[in-house]
């Protein structure tokens, strides 16, 4: 199994929601990552757990709060957003995040997240 | 900007015909991946090449390294309608924590005409 599963394909909210993407491997990958994407735009990089701790905040608005319940899930839980959070959410997991030995990256295929 | 450039930003061609993409960083190249996204969903790693390799190949696909440039490319031979898709290359940076974050380039998007 080379998945990375990613729930909910598309969600809608509003400013004042409270909401949740998850995204869950059981590759044994033990690095995982969150990734936000605009339209034409690359991949940008919010969030590195590595062995379920937190390794990289890219100054990522606290609105936006990563969690990882254990080595196989990853949450982002997701709070009073504005109109320009709006894009493509994007979870990835890789064997470790400390080595090149292992870089490849799996990547889900996203959170369409619209904030109204 | 750590990001990388990629150029060209988007190509159109028929089927059967060579693309070629090319990608630049100005900070230094540790292992440089390329990445192939359909359709703003998810991305594919379709191929990595290690700071002490100078080419490799997978099937169609084969990819150069110039770390004294500080820049790689992608040729896609015999292209097909499939092929159409956007392109990143991905540089690895090493960070302080002990870990690395992947730095994405400006994508090439890649249209096949069949």
């Amino acid at each position: 199994d080379t998945e990375v599963t990613q729930t909910p394909k598309h969600l809608v909210m509003g400013m004042t929601n409270k909401k949740s993407l998850k995204c869950e491997q059981h590759m044994g990958h033990r690095a995982m990552y969150w990734y936000k994407q605009k339209a034409k735009k690359p991949p940008e990089l919010m969030f590195v757990y590595s062995y379920e701790k937190l390794s990289i905040n890219e100054s990522v608005p606290s609105r936006f709060s990563p969690e990882c319940p254990n080595s196989s899930l990853l949450n982002l839980h997701l709070h009073a957003l504005q109109p320009e959070d709006s894009a493509l959410y994007l979870c990835a997991s890789s064997q470790d995040s400390g080595s090149f030995r292992n870089t490849e990256a799996f990547f889900g295929q996203g959170t369409r997240l619209t904030v109204v | 900007s750590q990001q990388g450039e990629e150029d060209p930003q988007a190509l159109s061609i028929q089927e059967g015909e060579n693309a070629t993409m090319n990608c630049s960083y100005k900070t230094s190249i540790n292992n440089l991946q390329w990445y192939r996204q359909n359709s703003g969903r998810g991305l594919v790693h379709l191929i990595l090449i290690r700071s002490n390799e100078r080419e490799k190949h997978s099937g169609r696909l084969r990819v150069t390294l110039d770390t004294s440039k500080k820049s790689s490319s992608l040729l896609i031979t015999a292209s097909r309608a499939a092929d159409t898709a956007s392109y990143f290359c991905a540089n690895l940076l090493l960070i302080n924590t002990g870990g690395f974050k992947t730095i994405f380039g400006a994508g090439t998007r890649l249209f096949v005409k069949a």
